[in-house]
């Protein structure tokens, strides 16, 4: 059984540009969430994805944009980079919608950085 | 806004000592996660705490979901070097959507 993976490991964009970031979930599981771990602190939720439809989203602006696809995998697309993008972005993804011991599993994330 | 904070931020202790580590919040949540993350690796969940009062244990870990379901508490007997890393309590709320709230987490250090 594959566990989640993400990539690209490391990327490095300037100010302004767009990235896509990319998430294959674990097999058998349908949900997808993303994270953002700025540096020294704890993950901050952006959305969720269920069955291709975002099924939740945090406190982040629109230019922060996703897509799930038929076969669960997932993508974050940042537009108009900023230097407080630069952080590390973990994708989970666990069998169904959340419940209380629904376990996520996370990736090992892309570390992004923008100058 | 829900928020969760951790105690302490950073904790270097030797080989051989106990240590706790706290989460709070001034909001109820319906569950917690306890979560350890090592460098260039995504978390790796611990335990999920649902009741009140509950205390779980894992090994040389004990963790505690306070009654109120505000706060919750990771407690390491014995620590090994190997128990180093970022500890990070998460929680969430069902009536707040699919959202995860994490903590700032807690960088354990364990020096042999």
């Amino acid at each position: 059984e594959t566990g989640v993976t993400q990539s690209p490991t490391h990327l490095i964009k300037t100010r302004g540009q767009q990235v896509t970031l990319r998430c294959s979930s674990q097999s058998g599981h349908n949900t997808v969430s993303w994270y953002q771990q700025a540096l020294g602190q704890g993950p901050q939720f952006i959305f969720q994805y269920y069955r291709e439809e975002e099924n939740g989203r945090g406190n982040f602006p629109p230019r922060f944009s996703g897509l799930q696809f038929p076969n669960y995998s997932s993508e974050l697309n940042v537009n108009a980079l900023e230097l407080d993008d630069s952080a590390l972005y973990l994708c989970a993804s666990s069998p169904g919608q959340w419940s209380s011991y629904n376990e996520q599993f996370f990736g090992p994330g892309t570390r992004l950085t923008v100058l | 806004t829900q928020l969760l904070e951790q105690s302490p931020q950073f904790l270097s202790i030797q080989e051989g000592e106990n240590l706790t580590v706290y989460c709070n919040s001034s909001s109820v949540f319906s569950s917690l996660q306890w979560y350890r993350q090592e460098p260039g690796e995504g978390p790796v969940l611990l335990v999920t705490v649902v009741t009140g009062g509950e205390v779980k244990k894992l090994k040389r870990l004990t963790f505690q979901f306070g009654d109120a379901r505000k706060d919750s508490s990771l407690h390491i007997t014995a620590a090994q070097p190997g128990d180093t890393g970022l500890y990070l309590c998460a929680g969430r709320n069902n009536n707040a959507g699919n959202m995860l709230t994490f903590g700032g987490g807690t960088r354990l250090m364990v020096k042999p």
